[in-house]
């Protein structure tokens, strides 16, 4: 699969398990991104990474952290989380960060029990 | 910061007809305001953008327009298909470096034929 990839597609945990969502573009950009999307707060902007550095933060719970470890990959570790994060966890990528055209991967659908 | 307002949050209309959805703006900064859709269950596709040097763009059936002094952009898609309905994302890019896209909460469009 070209582009953006994102896995796993479908992640159910509970409140105390420690999982990790896993991103990766194959676009050569030097910007990526972390989205949650959920019927109420459609596409809400979480982390934005440039060139490996976070530059935006969006006041998201430290109950999230993310990780870019090199330009083409991305992570989102998840810790005690809760039933309200259960949502769909988009990642995208672009050129830079200072606009222009985000290309988004599949997504991660989690749920919390 | 930036903040995007999107209406209507739901569109009906007929095979044929004309579909409008509007989009306003706080950051007179912004300079790029791209139109994303986003099929069920599929991720969201970049379908057409434009930035603050021009007033109107077009791609076949749709086509977006811009309004600087007002700070309000629309989507504008002519003789819609079924195959249109989908959920539309506006979203605009704040000038500053560090800042991604800012989406609007999205309108979902019902083609029915």
């Amino acid at each position: 699969e070209t582009g953006v990839t994102q896995t796993p597609r479908h992640l159910v945990m509970g409140m105390t398990n420690k999982k990790s969502l896993k991103c990766e573009q194959h676009l050569g950009h030097n910007a990526m991104y972390w989205y949650k999307q959920s019927a109420k707060k459609p596409l809400e902007l979480m982390f934005v990474y440039s060139l490996e550095e976070r530059v935006e933060n969006n006041s998201v719970p430290s109950r999230f952290s993310p990780e870019c470890p090199n330009s083409s990959h991305l992570f989102l570790h998840l810790h005690t989380l809760q039933p309200e994060d259960s949502a769909l966890y988009l990642c995208a990528s672009s050129q830079s960060e200072s606009g222009g055209e985000q290309y988004f991967g599949p997504g991660t659908r989690l749920t919390v029990t | 910061g930036e903040n995007v307002e999107q209406h209507p949050s739901t569109l009906s209309v007929q095979e044929g007809d004309s579909a409008v959805i509007k989009c306003t703006y706080s950051d007179s900064a912004s300079n790029y305001f791209p139109w994303y859709k986003q099929e069920l269950g599929k991720r969201p596709q970049l379908i057409i953008d434009i930035r603050s040097n021009v007033g109107e763009k077009k791609d076949q059936r749709i086509a977006v327009t811009l309004n600087k002094t007002a700070k309000h952009f629309s989507l504008h898609i002519t003789e819609t298909q079924p195959e249109d309905s989908a959920v539309y994302f506006c979203a605009a890019s704040p000038q500053e470096a560090g800042t991604a896209l800012i989406f609007g909460k999205g309108t979902t469009l019902s083609v029915s034929s």
